[in-house]
């Protein structure tokens, strides 16, 4: 089983709709939680942190769930620009390096 | 400019050559990483340099890969006797801090094709 999860998509959304995917990881010694987007051929972009209380970016809220090890990340009144790959990540508190998902995919449709 | 640098954006290699990677940080970040990320997949950890010292080279996939950050800022990642698998896209990224923080800077990254 990979340490990180996620549905490859691509999630065909229309614009102004609200969407959400998740993420599931394995290694319940993760501490930290980020959501990056990254363009098609471009570099990832730290998108937000995701905090054990959920947190907020706008039209962006992210979630945590640990006893069922999982974040979500939930996009409302979609825009065209929201079209990207968007990869969860962890970090072990004790360690540097962050364990990437695949990401998924999400195309907003006119 | 302000962000990450690497080059080349763009490299063909035929199967068997070297080829070196450059990547050139943000002024003042201590971490740098190398990731591979190959199509439709996530980045994967290469190898990490705190400063000019490599302290993990685990995720490098053969001894044919080698990084060096002599000075601490400027990082290379040379690819002896290329192969087809080796093409994919090399990622680097930099941070201010070692540890506890998940927010790296990418450089646009250099796309090897290896035929």
């Amino acid at each position: 089983r990979k340490e990180v999860e996620q549905d490859p998509g691509p999630f065909n959304v229309p614009e102004g709709a609200t969407v959400a995917f998740n993420c599931t990881y394995s290694n319940s010694a993760s501490q930290s939680f980020f959501w990056y987007r990254q363009d098609c051929r471009k570099e990832p972009k730290l998108l937000m942190s995701v905090y054990s209380s959920g947190n907020e970016d706008g039209r962006f809220t992210a979630q945590l769930n640990r006893a069922s090890q999982y974040i979500s990340l939930l996009i409302r009144d979609s825009k065209l620009s929201d079209s990207a790959t968007y990869l969860c990540v962890l970090q072990a508190d004790s360690n540097y390096q962050l364990i990437w998902g695949a990401g998924t995919k999400l195309i907003i449709k006119p | 400019g302000a962000g990450v640098s690497q080059s080349p954006r763009y490299k063909v290699a035929k199967r068997g050559q070297d080829v070196a990677l450059r990547c050139d940080p943000i002024s003042g970040h201590v971490s740098l990483f190398w990731y591979q990320q190959a199509l439709g997949q996530g980045p994967e950890f290469l190898t990490y340099f705190q400063n000019e010292a490599q302290l993990d080279k685990s995720g490098l996939p053969s001894d044919r890969f080698f990084a060096e950050r002599p000075e601490g800022s400027v990082s290379t990642l040379k690819i002896q006797r290329t192969q087809q698998e080796d093409s994919a896209v090399y990622l680097c990224a930099s941070s201010f801090m070692g540890r506890d923080t998940g927010e790296l800077f990418f450089g646009e990254g250099s796309r090897l094709t290896v035929l």
